[in-house]
């Protein structure tokens, strides 16, 4: 069974950091990209970032290029975001989720972050 | 980035009638290597989203027969043939074509 269980949320001051993490099981985790997708609750699906399996093809979404930096350590199953220089406009549900190839199949059950003073 | 428009957004269903949703992109998603990156997602009350369609029309493991998704190019279609009590949430198409991927606004659906 896939499984991807994320942890690493939390409050946090405006200007502060966080790490999330995300272990991957049921599956060969090096063989897939992985992605970050956070949700404001209430609010729609917004994209933060990718991984490709090999740990190239690295990509963010504008609103957190500069700030956050996506890693994945294939000897732990374990894929990474972290997150500096944290804004208010970043409290969100962020999603681990998993991708064959262009297309997401499984998510985790995602780990609040709130960035509030 | 590639926008992705759903109507309606939001749907109120009988038991047992059909409900259909659409999804517009605002370029094509068709690749160069044949295949069609839209897919459509199930976020039901307090959970997370789960597949339920991939590359347009493909059904993932596990989802039932009454969903259906067709379209091409940049207008696509779910449908659920008859609509049951556990079918409320929240529908979200997806294009995974190019990146930024981007999702519809999402469509709610009710049981009347």
């Amino acid at each position: 069974e896939v499984q991807l269980v994320e942890s690493g949320g939390g409050l946090v001051q405006p200007g502060g950091s966080l790490r999330l993490s995300c272990a991957g099981s049921g599956f060969s985790f090096s063989d897939y990209w992985m992605h970050w997708v956070r949700q404001v609750p209430g609010k729609g699906l917004v994209w933060v970032s990718r991984i490709k399996g090999d740990g190239s093809h690295i990509a963010y979404a504008e609103s957190v290029k500069g700030r956050f930096t996506i890693s994945r350590d294939n000897a732990k199953n374990t894929l990474y975001l972290e997150m500096i220089s944290l804004r208010v406009e970043d409290t969100a549900l962020y999603y681990c989720v998993r991708d064959p190839s262009s297309g997401i199949d499984y998510w985790g059950q995602g780990t609040q972050v709130t960035v509030s003073s | 980035e590639i926008l992705m428009t759903q109507s309606p957004l939001s749907l109120s269903v009988t038991p047992g009638q059909p409900a259909s949703v659409s999804c517009r992109s605002s370029r094509s998603l068709l690749h160069s290597d044949g295949k069609t990156y839209l897919y459509w997602y199930l976020q039901k009350p307090g959970q997370s989203p789960r597949l339920l369609i991939y590359e347009v029309s493909s059904r993932f493991s596990g989802v039932p027969d009454r969903f259906s998704g067709s379209g091409s190019g940049t207008d696509f279609t779910l449908k659920i043939s008859r609509v049951e009590a556990e079918d409320v949430g929240i529908y979200y198409c997806m294009q995974g074509i190019d990146v930024p991927q981007t999702y519809g606004q999402g469509t709610r659906v009710e049981i009347k």
